[in-house]
């Protein structure tokens, strides 16, 4: 069974400031993909970023970039010069061999101006 | 909008009816897939089609659920005996699958909001 934990329920942010979510995970395969998604107030779920595990090399997609420790199992996600769009819920989430989503119980991040 | 779409967006029904839910994916994406969230939590896989072929299942999905899709275009999600305890955001993905063992992103809907009185 694969197991996703988010053990930060809220977080806040000076907009401008840099912010890390984090994210550990459990699972038995060896080629899983991780991802971060957001999902704002009443809006739908949006990828922000991906990570294959059998790459070493960090995922960043402008702002938002990822600490991929593959030994620890965690995948924290660094946000940079935070924005109030940016205020939602961050879950973060894991696929294995069956193509399914497994999500952890996500991460409220306010943005304060 | 080229996007996922779920339709109703709200449903409130009473104990014991039984509602459907419907998806249309992304027009060129053959994976679908349904999952359920509830308030405060992660969204929990239900079920996923590739093409019309649902190929798995979770032990979430008990038998007053059942899942189509057709012609491999859109989908419906049926709840039969409706229970108090299903009420829940039903969300609605999709993705296009690549080479075999590769990951293939989900784009999600906006989902369907039932509520069980």
């Amino acid at each position: 069974a694969q197991t996703v934990t988010q053990s930060q329920p809220e977080m806040s942010v000076q907009e401008a400031e840099t912010v890390t979510l984090s994210c550990t995970y459990d699972t038995s395969e060896s080629n899983y993909y991780l991802f971060w998604y957001k999902q704002p107030p009443s809006r739908q779920m949006i990828l922000v970023i991906r990570q294959e595990a059998y790459k070493q090399q960090n995922a960043t997609e402008n702002r938002f970039s990822v600490n991929f420790q593959k030994a620890a199992k965690s995948f924290s996600l660094k946000i940079s010069d935070s924005q109030l769009g940016d205020t939602a819920m961050y879950f973060c989430a894991l696929e294995g061999s069956a193509r399914q989503l497994t999500f952890g119980s996500g991460t409220q991040l306010t943005v304060l101006p | 909008d080229t996007g996922v779409s779920q339709d109703p967006r709200h449903k409130i029904t009473k104990r014991g009816q039984n509602v459907t839910f419907r998806c249309d994916p992304i027009s060129e994406h053959n994976r679908l897939y349904w999952y359920r969230q509830t308030l405060g939590q992660g969204p929990e896989f239900l079920t996923y089609f590739q093409n019309e072929a649902q190929l798995e299942k979770s032990r979430l999905l008990s038998n007053r659920f059942s899942a189509e899709r057709p012609k491999g275009s859109f989908s419906t999600l049926e709840i039969q005996r409706t229970e108090q305890g299903d009420s829940a955001m039903y969300l609605c993905a999709s993705s296009l699958s690549g080479l075999a063992g590769q990951s293939d992103t989900q784009y999600f809907g906006p989902g369907t909001r039932l509520t069980v009185l």
